[in-house]
C-alpha cells in the first residue's frame, strides 16, 4: 500500500522555537508538497519541490523554509514559531509525469499548536 | 488567478438523502478537476477526477461532471450513508504543479 508518512501527528511548541516537520513517501514520486489547512480557508500551498534539492515557493511561504536532500523526504521548517502558525500541516506527493492529471497522495497531517 | 469556490457547510442530511455539493472554478487553460475527501482524523484522499470537458468522474456512488460552459464540477450522490460523513474538497490542477483547493464542505449524515 502506498504511503506518505508524517513524523508527528500532534506537536505543541512555544513561540520562538524552531520546529521541524518531516515527511517521507515510499512511492518514488518526484513532486512533494507542504500545505496548511485552516477552517474556512481550505488548503494553502506553502512550498513544493519537483526534484531533489529543488524547491519552489507556494502561496504562503513567509515564515517557513523547506529541505529536500533525498527524493523520499521533504521537511518543513519553522525557524521561529509564532502563534499564527498554529494549524494542521499536510504533506503530499505526486508523479511528475502526471502533474496536471494525477492525484496527490496525502499524509495524515501534523497538528501544530504554538503557545 | 485560478480559484475554486464551493458551497459553505456544514451540510446535514438524513441517511438515503440525495447529496449535491456545488463547486465552481476560475481558470485559464484546461485544468483537471478533482474531488478529495477527508474522513475524521485522516489526510485527504482522492474521491474522483475529470481531466477534460464533459468527462464524468465517479467512485463509491459519487459522481461529478466537468462542465466547461458553466465552469462547474458539482458533486452528487443519490443515497448518502452515515459513513459518508466527512469534509469534501473541490480542487483544480492547472498546467503547473500547484493544485488549488476550495475551502471544503463538511457533510454530516444522520442515521
Amino acid at each position: 500500500d502506498v504511503k506518505v508518512t508524517q513524523s508527528s501527528r500532534y506537536l505543541v511548541k512555544r513561540t520562538g522555537e524552531k520546529v521541524f516537520l518531516e515527511c517521507v513517501q515510499d512511492m518514488d514520486h518526484e513532486n512533494m508538497f507542504w500545505y496548511r489547512q485552516d477552517p474556512g480557508l481550505g488548503l494553502r500551498l506553502i512550498y513544493f519541490s519537483y526534484d531533489v534539492k529543488m524547491k519552489e515557493k507556494g502561496d504562503i511561504p513567509e515564515g517557513y523554509s523547506v529541505s529536500r536532500e533525498k527524493k523520499e523526504r521533504f521537511s518543513l521548517i519553522l525557524e521561529s514559531a509564532s502563534t499564527n502558525q498554529t494549524s494542521m500541516y499536510l504533506c503530499a506527493s505526486s508523479l511528475r509525469a502526471e502533474r496536471r492529471t494525477g492525484e496527490l497522495f496525502f499524509g495524515e497531517g501534523s497538528r501544530l499548536t504554538v503557545l | 488567478g485560478d480559484s475554486v469556490t464551493q458551497m459553505e457547510g456544514p451540510v446535514t442530511l438524513s441517511e438515503e438523502a440525495f447529496l449535491t455539493i456545488n463547486c465552481t472554478y476560475t481558470a485559464t487553460g484546461y485544468p483537471s478537476l478533482f474531488w478529495y475527501v477527508q474522513y475524521p482524523g485522516e489526510g485527504l484522499q482522492l474521491l474522483l477526477k475529470a481531466t477534460k470537458a464533459d468527462d464524468k468522474g465517479s467512485n463509491k456512488g459519487f459522481e461529478a461532471t466537468y462542465r466547461k460552459e458553466t465552469t462547474s464540477f458539482h458533486l452528487e450522490k443519490g443515497s448518502v450513508q452515515v459513513s459518508d460523513s466527512a469534509v469534501y474538497f473541490c480542487a483544480l490542477s492547472p498546467t503547473n504543479f500547484k493544485t488549488i483547493f476550495g475551502a471544503g464542505t463538511r457533510l454530516f449524515v444522520k442515521a
